[in-house]
């Protein structure tokens, strides 16, 4: 059974740092595309970023390029999150989401349950 | 604003169809596969159309995708009370970026 479970979700100053991590499941992690994506409170669905299998490629949103860094670690089965600079508008459930195969990134069927990130004084 | 354009809300009576569109532009859903995602409140999106039209395993058939030029369409029919929920597109861009659209909340009335 295919699992993914977010964690380091926590309330940070604005300006702050914080790492998130993804623990994956149940399928040959180092095969697929691994997304970040993130819903603030009340509002839609907003990709944050995407890495390739073997972590070579990563992608970013433009509200977060430079600020953010997705990697990988194969061998632990965990994508992580590395997020700096952060502002209220950064304020979200951070979901990953495994991507559709080893080619498309776009995520599919498996998401985590999400971790809360709170950007406040 | 969202890079695909979906109506911010749609409604039907039980039994009805209901079409949800998704617009986009020849970068993204002009050139590559659009899916599907429906997310119950508090809880985390479900995958329901991929590659267009196709339907993953569980996912009754009274839910179909389809793709036309630039834009997209999920259609529901026999509308149950239980479908009541927010959807949303989704799909590449060629400027190296997945997109989703503004989503769209879906009312059975």
């Amino acid at each position: 059974e295919v699992q993914l479970l977010e964690s380091g979700g926590a309330l940070v100053q604005p300006g702050g740092s914080l790492r998130l991590s993804c623990t994956a499941s149940g399928f040959t992690f180092s095969t697929y595309f691994m997304n970040w994506v993130r819903q603030a409170p009340g509002k839609g669905l907003e990709w944050v970023s995407v890495i390739s299998g073997n972590g070579g490629r990563t992608y970013y949103a433009a509200s977060v390029r430079g600020r953010f860094t997705t990697s990988r670690d194969n061998s632990k089965n965990t994508m992580y999150l590395q997020m700096s600079s952060l502002g209220a508008e950064d304020t979200a459930v951070y979901y990953c989401a495994k991507g559709i195969s080893s080619i498309v990134a776009v995520p599919d069927a498996y998401w985590g349950q999400g971790t809360l990130v709170t950007v406040s004084s | 604003q969202s890079v695909l354009t979906q109506p911010p809300s749609a409604s039907g009576t039980p039994g009805q169809r209901v079409i949800i569109s998704c617009s986009g532009s020849t970068s993204n859903i002009g050139s590559n596969f659009v899916h599907w995602y429906q997310q119950l409140p508090g809880t985390a999106p479900k995958l329901l159309i991929y590659r267009n039209d196709l339907r993953p395993s569980g996912v009754p058939d009274r839910f179909s995708g389809s793709k036309s030029g630039t834009s997209a369409s999920l259609a529901i029919s026999g509308l149950r009370s239980e479908d009541e929920a927010d959807y949303y597109c989704a799909t590449w861009d060629d400027s190296l970026s997945v997109v989703f659209g503004g989503g769209t909340k879906l009312t059975v009335l």
